[in-house]
């Protein structure tokens, strides 16, 4: 079935390093793949996302790349800021099936001031 | 635009008893999806509402049920709570207009079962 593996299940790294997240999906017929960042207490909070069309999106300083021949994407956060420390999902969404996110298990990522 | 908003934020029932949350989406947003959250098993896909209708549903007992109604704000309904029921339950909202797949969660609704 559907399912998506997520690694590291938790990171940390200092102030100003640069920190990756890898995530593989089990479904050739994923077709959008969006990042969430849930700090403690709070709401999931979409941060970044790509569709399958498009090898490499970028925002400041988080970035995502996709390979659909391997079935596998990152997010890749550069200079990273105590305030980035949370908990990351990836997701991915299949053709024809509406709003079903499967959700990787999740990164709990720690930057050390 | 206001956020996705959820209450109540936080309940506490007993075993057997039923309860009932409610979603009100981004104004324009008409498609509703719910999400279970728990430690053991992270986020896990419930349901998803559109124009009232229930489109797609994921692997979950029939005590989860849910609704829409014409203002696109949705309801979940669980019946005879169980203590693996305990978790913290998200919807999220899209607007389905050109083509947009993003999702925009609530804060949720924490449910203790005791």
């Amino acid at each position: 079935g559907e399912n998506v593996e997520q690694h590291p299940s938790t990171l940390s790294v200092q102030e100003g390093d640069s920190a990756v997240i890898k995530c593989t999906y089990s479904d050739s017929a994923s077709n959008y793949f969006p990042w969430y960042k849930q700090e403690l207490g709070k709401r999931p909070q979409l941060i970044i996302d790509i569709r399958s069309n498009v090898g490499e999106k970028k925002d400041q300083r988080i970035a995502v790349t996709l390979n659909k021949t391997a079935k596998h994407f990152s997010l890749h956060i550069t200079e990273t800021q105590p305030e980035d420390s949370a908990v990351y999902f990836c997701a991915a969404r299949s053709l024809n099936q509406g709003g079903k996110l499967i959700f990787g298990q999740g990164t709990e990522l720690s930057v050390k001031p | 635009k206001a956020g996705v908003t959820q209450t109540p934020r936080y309940l506490i029932k007993t075993r057997g008893q039923q309860v009932t949350l409610s979603c009100s989406p981004i104004s324009g947003h008409r498609s509703v999806s719910w999400y279970q959250q728990t430690p053991g098993q992270g986020l896990q896909f419930l349901f998803e509402y559109f124009s009232e209708t229930q489109r797609n549903k994921g692997n979950f007992p029939g005590r989860f049920s849910g609704r829409q109604f014409s203002n696109s704000r949705s309801e979940m309904n669980v019946s005879t709570l169980e203590l693996g029921d305990s978790a913290l339950y998200l919807c999220a909202s899209r607007t389905r207009q050109g083509g947009s797949y993003e999702q925009y969660f609530g804060p949720g609704t924490r449910l203790t079962v005791t």
